[in-house]
């Protein structure tokens, strides 16, 4: 299975607003509801951020949001704080009962 | 709270198994979540390795299904990994983590620490 299309990086001002994209196929990101988000800080356990798409955990905050339309899914995160500079991974459910990961994105907060 | 610890060996040799136990203190690992295995490759992005549902039913990377075994006890409360035949590309941060929501293959809700394991002579 191949990995699901990260952009390596973006970057945006603390306030302003961010998009990450998910891109992969209709066999997973476009075939279930089942995308979840992840935020890691290298070193540490990466953190679920969004899962089923659009839905966010107790405790995180609702600067996270999850959309989809077709097979890409993005994360946008507003309001960015000096905190969100990390790495964001997506991952799908797939066609073949399987998990798959995003290569990556690096968030930096200029 | 619920906690996941992974544990064994730091370094194993080329061409041997690498196998990871993660104790899971604070829930039942008979209950009704997905539990799965991620690493991490220095410098690379996360990769799915394989889940296991209560029941026992297994679900397994293609890449590396012909080498995983991921199982349960339940009398431990352990979850374990078992990956054959290594190389150097094996060598990565290795976490156990919970899936949610429970019956579902979807995210990861916690996770442990990680543990660092690698592959060399």
């Amino acid at each position: 299975q191949s990995a699901l299309t990260q952009p390596a990086s973006v970057s945006g001002s603390p306030g302003q607003s961010i998009t990450i994209s998910c891109t992969g196929t209709g066999s997973d990101v476009g075939g279930y509801h089942y995308v979840s988000w992840y935020q890691h800080h290298p070193g540490k356990a990466p953190k679920l951020m969004i899962y089923g798409v659009s839905n966010r955990p107790s405790g995180v905050s609702n600067r996270f949001s999850g959309s989809k339309s077709g097979n890409t899914a993005s994360l946008t995160i507003s309001g960015l704080q000096a905190e969100d500079e990390a790495d964001y991974y997506c991952s799908s459910y797939t066609s073949s009962s399987t998990l798959v990961f995003g290569g990556g994105t690096k968030l930096t907060v200029l | 709270q619920v906690q996941l610890q992974e544990s064994g060996p730091g370094l194993v040799k080329p061409s041997e198994t690498l196998s990871l136990t993660c104790t899971v203190s604070g829930y039942s690992i008979s209950s009704v979540y997905y539990w799965g295995w991620i690493r991490q490759p220095p410098g690379k992005g996360l990769e799915w390795i394989g889940s296991i549902y209560h029941s026992g039913s297994t679900y397994y990377n293609p890449s590396l299904k012909s080498r995983v075994t991921i199982s349960v006890d339940t009398s431990k409360n352990q979850l374990s990994l078992k990956l054959s035949s290594v190389t150097a590309a094996d060598t990565a941060v290795y976490f156990c983590a919970r899936g949610a929501p429970p019956g579902t293959l979807d995210g990861f809700d916690i996770w442990g620490q990680g543990t660092m394991v690698t592959v060399s002579s």
